[in-house]
């Protein structure tokens, strides 16, 4: 099956610091990533759609300038999350689309980021 | 706006037992409906798709329902495992390549 993975799991950086999360769709091209955060207990709260060669697409309420997308490849997508406050610790996930398979969405395993 | 309800956050049943999970959304028509289940600190992982035109679709001991007149979906988990302890959501789609809306999840035990 197709298999998305995440770098860092986790991460632990000091107030004012960027983080840069990465999202690889292993063996599967991926015209389309997703980025989600979860806080706990709910539900995945969609940040912005990335598409391979173009810019991002965010959802209202999400902070472009802070939440860096960069889609540069079939199987690359990095989120950057600027200048990190402890308000924005929670719990990132990427997804992907296979071009083959359009109706299902592979997660990555989460990146769990605490901002001290 | 679009709202989409889990019918409860919790749902505790006996192993062998059927578990039903309900998502009800309001305000949305969607193309496609999808589950998935999540386990604690990772991803969700796919489970079953149905499209609008679809009333019933089976993998293995899990059945989907979708009633667009209701405008909810059921998910049946049959002859329910421990192993089968989870958080469930439901996702609505209106295209293919298009951005899915998530419930909040419906967490079950599945007690020995």
């Amino acid at each position: 099956g197709a298999v998305v993975s995440q770098h860092p799991s986790r991460v632990i950086c000091k107030s004012g610091t960027s983080v840069k999360i990465e999202c690889r769709s292993l063996d599967f091209q991926a015209t389309t990533m997703f980025w989600y955060r979860q806080f706990p207990k709910q539900s995945l709260m969609l940040m912005a759609t990335s598409n391979e060669g173009s810019k991002a697409t965010y959802e209202q309420g999400v902070e472009k300038d802070k939440f860096l997308i960069n889609h540069a490849s079939l199987t690359l997508s990095t989120l950057t999350v600027t200048s990190a406050h402890p308000e924005d610790s929670s719990f990132y996930i990427c997804s992907a689309r296979d071009q083959e398979v359009l109706h299902e969405q592979f997660f990555g395993p989460g990146t769990r980021l605490t901002v001290l | 706006s679009q709202k989409i309800e889990q019918n409860s956050e919790a749902l505790n049943i006996q192993e062998g037992k059927t578990a039903t999970l309900t998502c009800n959304y309001t305000n949305y028509s969607p193309a496609y409906l999808q589950w998935y289940r999540q386990d604690p600190g990772r991803g969700p992982v796919f489970l079953l798709l149905i499209r609008e035109n679809e009333k019933e679709k089976r993998k293995e001991r899990l059945k989907v329902t979708f009633d667009t007149t209701l405008k909810q979906s059921l998910f049946h988990i049959t002859a329910s495992q421990p192993a089968d302890s989870a958080t469930y959501l439901c996702a609505l789609s209106n295209t293919n390549a298009g951005k899915s809306t998530f419930g909040d999840g419906t967490t079950l035990t599945v007690k020995p």
